[in-house]
């Protein structure tokens, strides 16, 4: 069964500053990985999408990478402002096993970005 | 820009009594899932849908819940009867493809049960 765990799971940082969030998955038969934001009682808002084959993927102050072999990836948020503080769910959709083609998340990480 | 629509957005209700969630899909996206997020964890996967019939209910207790998605557009939720431990976010996703395809989730459904 794929298990996704994302750490740290809270991380609090000055304006301004670069930070790195991690996810790792148990299982390295997936078919893509996504990185979703959710504010605070909201819905998820998909910020990335890594397919299996890639290596990374950029939006604007977000990179996320993808190390399929080793089951991890990283977020990595440019000069982070206020308004990125929000949860950040790391979610594995895996090719085979018990976990065949669902969407697993962590736990993820609440990110508070400080003026 | 095309968004899943749910409604309502809160519910609150009474243990035993019957609940419904409403889920319209991005237009064009044959795949549809229902998960449920308790505070403080990862949204797990309740149901999936491609078109009208169901791929995934694996992780649905079907004594109290059910889902249909008749025409294969929008989604209709149910829990009935509820129990205090249902209360949570219930999220609606749609994506174009089954398998490799992006989510796409919307607002959710904030369920309080008495």
């Amino acid at each position: 069964k794929q298990e996704v765990t994302q750490i740290p799971a809270a991380l609090s940082v000055p304006e301004g500053e670069n930070l790195v969030l991690n996810c790792s998955f148990t299982d390295s038969a997936i078919y893509n990985l996504q990185w979703f934001r959710q504010d605070p009682g909201k819905g998820l808002t998909s910020l990335l999408l890594i397919q299996s084959s890639q290596r990374e993927q950029t939006s604007g102050r977000l990179n996320a990478s993808l190390d399929k072999s080793s089951g991890r990836s990283t977020l990595y948020i440019a000069a982070s402002q206020p308004g990125d503080s929000a949860t950040y769910l790391c979610a594995v959709r895996t090719a085979g096993g018990t976990s065949y083609g669902k969407l697993t998340f962590g736990q993820g990480t609440i990110l508070t970005v400080h003026p | 820009e095309a968004e899943v629509a749910q409604s309502p957005r809160y519910k609150i209700t009474e243990k035993s009594q019957a609940v419904a969630f409403w889920c319209d899909p991005i237009s064009g996206h044959a795949t549809l899932y229902w998960y449920r997020q308790i505070l403080g964890q990862g949204p797990e996967l309740l149901v999936q849908f491609q078109d009208e019939s169901v791929v995934d209910d694996s992780q649905l207790p079907k004594d109290r819940f059910s889902a249909e998605r008749l025409k294969g557009v929008d989604s209709t939720l149910k829990i009935q009867p509820a129990e205090l431990g249902d209360s949570a976010m219930y999220l609606c996703a749609s994506s174009s493809q089954r398998l490799a395809g992006e989510q796409f989730f919307g607002p959710g459904t904030r369920l309080t049960v008495l």
